[in-house]
């Protein structure tokens, strides 16, 4: 069965301070994509990134950054020299190719950057 | 482009009354999701269809809920009778695409229910 987790429930920090957000995922299909969204505190969800199972490249844009490593089964999220913008909630998100097409959503981690 | 569309953005009703939830989807988008938000269950995917046809159901909390797709644009979502454990942001989604296990997917702004 997928599984997504998202340890860190809240993160806190300091405007300008670089935060990391974890996400661990299951999986048993060798074809998979994970996503993370963003729910800022007008409520919408917003996509952020996409990234498929064969592709373990990390991307990098603007402040943001992901890291993919299929060894750990993680998929963290960097946001570097964060803002007050930046707080929201993070979703990170799996879908599986056998899966029905069902995606599963982590429980999202709450970030608060302070000015 | 016009996002995903819901309506309404509010609803406040009594137990026991048929609430209504509607979705258009981005236009040429062929694969829509209900999700339903709470604080204690997070996001939790109720029901998607692909093509107009529902795919998986699994996750309609019981038979109070039903959804509908009358054409490849619209949706609705009813909950009839409604009860206070019903009260939650239900979102709706879509997507583009014959599999779409890879695409992301465009959410509406949702709508909050509150079942009194």
């Amino acid at each position: 069965a997928q599984k997504v987790t998202q340890a860190q429930t809240e993160i806190s920090v300091v405007e300008k301070e670089d935060v990391t957000l974890d996400c661990v995922y299951e999986t048993r299909d060798t074809t998979y994509y994970l996503f993370w969204y963003k729910q800022p505190p007008s409520g919408e969800l917003v996509f952020l990134i996409r990234r498929n199972s064969f592709d373990e490249q990390n991307e990098i844009s603007g402040r943001y950054s992901w890291n993919f490593q299929k060894s750990t089964s993680s998929f963290n999220f960097t946001i570097t020299a964060s803002q007050v913008v930046d707080s929201a909630v993070y979703f990170c998100a799996l879908s599986e190719r056998t899966g029905g097409f069902k995606t599963i959503f982590g429980a999202g981690t709450r970030l608060f950057v302070k000015a | 482009d016009a996002g995903v569309i819901q309506s309404p953005r509010h609803e406040v009703t009594e137990m026991g009354q048929e609430v209504t939830l509607r979705c258009k989807l981005i236009s040429g988008h062929n694969s829509l999701f209900w999700y339903r938000q709470t604080m204690m269950r997070g996001l939790e995917l109720l029901i998607y269809f692909n093509n107009n046809v529902p795919i998986d159901d699994s996750g309609m909390p019981e038979d109070r809920f039903s959804a509908k797709m009358p054409n490849a644009s619209f949706s609705t979502l009813k909950i009839q009778p409604s009860e206070p454990r019903d009260s939650a942001v239900y979102f709706c989604a879509s997507s583009l695409g014959r599999d779409n296990s890879n695409q992301p997917q465009h959410f509406g702004d949702g709508t909050r229910l509150s079942i009194l």
